[in-house]
């Protein structure tokens, strides 16, 4: 168990639906980290969240968005759905003091878009 | 930009055998950190040995062992003593840093044959 959760771990919709992906990082831990991961475009990284503020951003879509609230916990929202959105949605955090550059990794959000 | 590539797709071992996964990156950084994690079919990632660039010694975890060749920017997995656990796919992945992105290779799939 990495101390990570994601919720929901299924999730199944249609194209143009909305949905809220849902993150509460490890204890202690400032960093939160979406990835993206589809059988051909491996694990793609989204965007990171340091402390509440965005940190980095990368191969995210404009119908997408994320924030990470006060308590840390992060939201990753997919909006205008397609089918190719269908994927594993990963959620991970690291650590704020004594950091060895490990991402703990969450079991994952498998969107299936119809 | 950083690039992290993993040629072979597929690979294959005999259980009890030792089995060597390659993976090379490309960055203008000279200190970072590098990581393997194992992907078995549950889809969650873990962790498997993380090497510092700054450190000349190969990491080692056990079974798992790196060979680092930071001129030749290397970094390559061997699993000794192969078990039929260790199916699973393997990614390979860079870190500029403490609380940053990890960037990852496409991952290669290891099957164990018994």
């Amino acid at each position: 168990d990495s101390g990570v959760t994601q919720t929901p771990k299924h999730l199944i919709t249609a194209t143009g639906q909305r949905v809220t992906l849902r993150c509460s990082p490890r204890s202690g831990d400032l960093s939160v980290y979406w990835y993206q991961q589809s059988l051909d475009q491996g694990l793609q990284f989204l965007i990171q969240y340091y402390n509440g503020e965005e940190r980095a951003k990368g191969n995210i879509l404009e119908r997408f968005s994320a924030q990470q609230f006060p308590d840390l916990h992060s939201e990753l929202n997919l909006s205008s759905l397609e089918l190719g959105d269908s994927a594993l949605y990963f959620c991970a955090s690291s650590a704020g003091t004594h950091n060895t550059g490990e991402l703990f990794f969450g079991e994952g959000s498998r969107l299936t878009v119809l | 930009a950083q690039t992290v590539t993993q040629s072979q797709p597929e690979m294959s071992v005999q259980e009890a055998e030792t089995v060597t996964l390659s993976c090379t990156y490309d960055t203008s950084e000279s200190d970072y950190y590098l990581f393997w994690y194992k992907q078995p079919p549950s889809r969650q990632m873990i962790l498997v040995i993380r090497q510092e660039a700054y450190k000349q010694q190969n990491a080692t975890e056990n079974r798992f062992s790196v060979n680092f060749q930071k001129a030749a920017k290397s970094f390559s997995l061997k699993i000794s003593d192969s078990q039929l656990g260790d199916a699973a796919m393997y990614f390979c992945a860079y870190s500029a840093g403490a609380n940053s992105k990890l960037t990852f290779g496409k991952g290669i799939t290891l099957s164990v044959r018994p």
